[in-house]
């Protein structure tokens, strides 16, 4: 079983509308990472958090650590949102805190 | 600032060949990693490095080697290449361990 799993693993939506992905992990973590990956393209870090809620624009993650769950939110989504959104968290074991650990990533298309 | 600089962008190469990917940043971060990602998978490290002089192993290290003689730069070394090393390979550094994470454009390679 994979240490990070999201879902869903494909979402399509209409311009507009509220966009949830999720990411469980099941190992203890020092902060979980929300990352961002336009087709062909290279990878954005979007988002660091170890605690509660950050927002930037039109995005927001939360984290609940004793449910060891993760959302990202897009709000009034758009195309050009369209893209792969990857959850990575930083184990809490021995030390290796600066490996990041991968979910597979959730493509999302958001059709105009 | 450049951030991430990863060359080349693009590489066929024959089975048994060798090559460098190239990798450096100007950001003075510590922590560099070499990922690479396969269609449908998550981001596999494969070596990483916490400093000038001091590499590891990550999760796939077999037909890679590394070295890392300066903060900035981090090469990562396919010797024989086989099909089995197609994929997309990432560079990304950090300033501080479990950190953000920077990542480079990428390096499409086909072993043919």
């Amino acid at each position: 079983k994979n240490e990070v799993e999201q879902s869903p693993q494909n979402l399509t939506a209409q311009e507009g509308e509220f966009i949830t992905i999720n990411c469980s992990y099941s190992v203890g973590i020092s902060a979980l990472h929300w990352l961002q990956q336009h087709p062909g393209g290279g990878i954005v870090s979007l988002f660091m958090l170890s605690s509660g809620k950050k927002k930037h624009g039109r995005l927001i993650a939360t984290i609940n650590i004793q449910e060891k769950h993760s959302s990202l939110h897009i709000t009034a989504s758009h195309p050009r949102d369209s893209a792969v959104y990857i959850c990575a968290v930083s184990p809490n074991s021995g030390g290796s805190n600066y490996k990041l650990t991968f979910g597979k990533g959730t493509l999302l298309t958001v059709n105009p | 600032n450049a951030g991430v600089t990863q060359t080349p962008k693009f590489r066929i190469l024959k089975i048994g060949q060798s090559m460098t990917l190239q990798c450096a940043q100007d950001m003075n971060h510590n922590y560099m990693y070499w990922y690479r990602q396969d269609p449908g998978m998550g981001l596999k490290l494969i070596y990483y490095s916490v400093g000038a002089g001091i590499t590891d192993k990550g999760e796939v290290p077999n037909g890679y080697n590394v070295s890392r003689s300066t903060t900035e730069d981090f090469p990562l070394r396919l010797e024989l290449a086989a099909p089995s090393q197609t994929s997309v390979y990432f560079c990304a550094s950090s300033s501080n361990r479990g950190g953000e994470q920077f990542f480079g454009p990428g390096t499409r390679l086909t072993v043919l």
